[in-house]
């Protein structure tokens, strides 16, 4: 069982169409990461939230983190085909005294011109 | 301002050799984490290391598996006696905090290993 369930896996839109991305626990996180991550590439970091509710925005990008803390978003405006890559939430879960992320599966975005 | 160091970028390895993955951290940080990502599957935390120390290796496999950080040097993932399915990518994050709520880790390029 995935502990971070990420929605859809798969998405392929067209520029210019909007998107949203969910990353979905039955668990509570202290924080919560957005990566991107191109082929034979490490992710790369996008956001960290941390409090309940909080909301921020990277450029075309808004991430949000739940006020329960078990869930976040990120949604795309306008999306361009250098958006295309893999989007992967992490987070630490509340209680664990290391360092370790658990990440979920990743969502697979393709943007066609 | 460098960031995270991994070396070799691949490696191929036959069954039943050893293989030796380096990770230097981001300057200024002194905590690192392996991660393994096998192919179709996301990515797995395998163990926390700072200076001399394992903090954390519950996602280690129990056998021919071995990490260390050294006072001086890069940390070094080691897998012995490789098997096929130690084929994945094996990346490295450091991080310039022990666990803190802000807590972020900074990824390397991973390291590509084939076990033919």
């Amino acid at each position: 069982t995935q502990l971070l369930e990420q929605s859809p896996q798969f998405l392929s839109i067209q520029e210019g169409e909007n998107l949203t991305v969910y990353c979905n626990s039955s668990s509570v996180f202290s924080s919560l990461q957005w990566y991107r991550q191109e082929p034979g590439e490490g992710p790369v970091l996008l956001v960290t939230v941390v409090t309940g509710g909080e909301v921020k925005k990277l450029k075309r990008l808004t991430f949000q983190f739940g006020d329960a803390r078990k869930d976040s978003s990120l949604h795309i405006t306008a999306a361009q085909t250098g958006d295309t890559g893999l989007y992967l939430c992490a987070g630490r879960k509340v209680g664990n005294q290391g360092g370790k992320l658990i990440f979920g599966q990743g969502t697979e975005l393709s943007v066609k011109p | 301002n460098a960031g995270v160091m991994q070396n070799p970028r691949h490696l191929v390895r036959r069954r039943g050799q050893e293989a030796r993955l380096r990770c230097s951290p981001m300057k200024g940080h002194s905590h690192v984490y392996w991660y393994r990502q096998l192919p179709e599957e996301g990515l797995k935390f395998m163990v926390y290391l700072q200076k001399e120390n394992i903090i954390d290796e519950s996602g280690m496999p129990k056998e021919r598996f071995s990490a260390e950080f050294p006072k001086e040097g890069p940390s070094i993932l080691r897998i012995q006696q490789v098997v096929r399915g130690d084929s994945a990518a094996y990346f490295c994050a450091s991080s310039p905090y022990r666990a803190s709520s802000s807590y972020e880790q900074y990824f390397g390029p991973g390291t590509r290993l084939t076990v033919t």
